[in-house]
């Protein structure tokens, strides 16, 4: 257990619609990394932000967006859906900024039929 | 960006050695090497890395050439809960932002 948790674990949903994702980082890490894995592209990299600000920006599609609130838990917005979004989106967490050394949560699978 | 060349896959019997190789022969003397696996459809896991000196820690042992430009994760007594994806990765120790993983070795432990 990493002490990274990710809800929802699986997600179903349809073309042209939206979701969010929720992740918590562990306590104590300010720094939370979002990736994306889908069967062609691998684990791809797609935003961090650190103690609540956007730090770098990754293979991110406008239609995506994230947050971290003042609690430093993060929120990735998938929206107007297509069947190329489906893929497993992990999140991590590290100490401050750095990159090198992150904990990874169990992911959330997201389907769009 | 691709600084790393690993083989796509191994195979292993279980209860020795795996030795996976990485080769980086571009890598900066600023940038470590550092070595994630993950297990089929799990987040990722940090395993072990280093600058230039031989590491070890409770999962694995990690040997750098003295030139660096490549180095072997060594898991001394593979069990079949070793199979996974390596991914063998190079990144500056200071400033950076995410990691970058390539396509990894697959190896698989066979009992």
């Amino acid at each position: 257990d990493s002490g990274v948790t990710q809800t929802p674990k699986h997600l179903i949903t349809a073309t042209g619609q939206r979701v969010t994702l929720r992740c918590s980082p562990r306590s104590g890490d300010l720094s939370v990394y979002w990736y994306q894995q889908s069967l062609d592209q691998g684990l791809q990299f797609l935003i961090q932000y650190y103690n609540g600000e956007e730090r770098a920006k990754g293979n991110i599609l406008e239609r995506f967006s994230a947050q971290q609130f003042p609690d430093l838990h993060s929120e990735l917005n998938l929206s107007s859906l297509e069947l190329g979004d489906s893929a497993l989106y992990f999140c991590a967490s590290s100490v401050e900024g750095q990159a090198q050394t992150q904990y990874f949560g169990p992911g959330t699978r997201l389907l769009v039929l | 960006d691709a600084k790393t060349t690993q083989p796509p896959s191994m195979d292993c019997a279980e209860g020795r050695a795996a030795n996976l190789p990485c080769n980086h022969s571009t890598i900066s003397g600023n940038e470590y090497v550092y070595w994630y696996r993950q297990i089929h459809s799990q987040g990722p896991q940090y395993i072990i890395h280093g600058l230039k000196n031989n590491e070890t820690n409770e999962m694995a042992s990690l040997i750098i050439t003295e030139d660096r430009k490549s180095s072997t994760l060594i898991l001394p007594h593979a069990t079949l809960r070793d199979t996974a994806v390596y991914y063998c990765i190079v990144i500056i120790q200071t400033g950076a932002n995410n990691l970058f993983f390539g396509t990894g070795t697959r190896l698989t432990v066979i009992p």
